[in-house]
């Protein structure tokens, strides 16, 4: 079953925050974040781990809330860069070792 | 600089016909996955491969197959193309396990059936 992302779609101006939504019916041992911008192929941001570990490699937070089966990703001062079609992909806490189930999206677009 | 190549980025074809999408990606990784994306669904899973000659079904294997021989090289096959498999498909490549590893895309290939 795919997580709910929420909302389904956000517009902001530039230097505004955005936080995105990933909820799951499972109980989860990893979540990943990934934006594809319009025409291109999706790129990774970030992974989160039961237990708190985190893997990234940009300026964008997320977190993780075991408890509530959902993560959240934090777009602080917004950048017209930041546009574009957020997904997360769960991986359920009784599947470790295996593959992502990705959410629906959500669509951020940063207006000057 | 990593890459996962796609055979094609545009593609039409007739209902019936046998299609094939072709990806190879050159960093050496042992998983390999086919995508399939449409509006408001993201991105669905239709087949995974962990090893050469090994593949697990995704949640949308219906109406595919898939064939790895080598390591970089992994083909989606349309066995009989119908107009609902109208879509962006999307190769992907990571490192064992793919819970913990990031993947790396390619560019997709629009394929319509007509």
């Amino acid at each position: 079953q795919q997580p709910v992302q929420s909302p389904q779609a956000v517009i902001l101006r530039e230097g505004e925050d955005a936080v995105i939504n990933c909820s799951s019916s499972k109980a989860l041992y990893s979540v990943h974040w990934y934006r594809q911008k319009h025409g291109e192929a999706p790129v990774f941001l970030m992974i989160l781990l039961k237990g708190g570990e985190q893997k990234g490699h940009e300026k964008i937070s997320a977190s993780f809330n075991e408890k509530k089966q959902q993560s959240s990703l934090y777009l602080t001062a917004s950048q017209l860069s930041y546009s574009g079609t957020y997904f997360c992909g769960t991986v359920p806490n009784n599947n470790a070792g295996n593959m992502l189930t990705f959410g629906g999206g959500t669509r951020l677009m940063v207006k000057p | 600089d990593v890459k996962v190549t796609q055979s094609s980025r545009y593609l039409v074809k007739r209902t019936g016909e046998k299609v094939f999408l072709e990806c190879v990606q050159d960093m050496d990784h042992e998983n390999m996955f086919w995508y399939r994306q449409d509006p408001g669904l993201g991105l669905r899973l239709i087949y995974f491969s962990y090893d050469v000659k090994m593949k697990e079904k995704g949640d949308i294997p219906e109406g595919y197959s898939v064939s790895r021989e080598k390591k970089e090289r992994f083909s989606l096959i349309l066995e009989s193309a119908s107009t609902n498999q109208t879509s962006m498909y999307l190769c992907a490549s990571s490192f064992r396990p793919p819970s913990y590893n990031e993947q790396f895309f390619g560019p997709g290939t629009r394929l319509t059936v007509l």
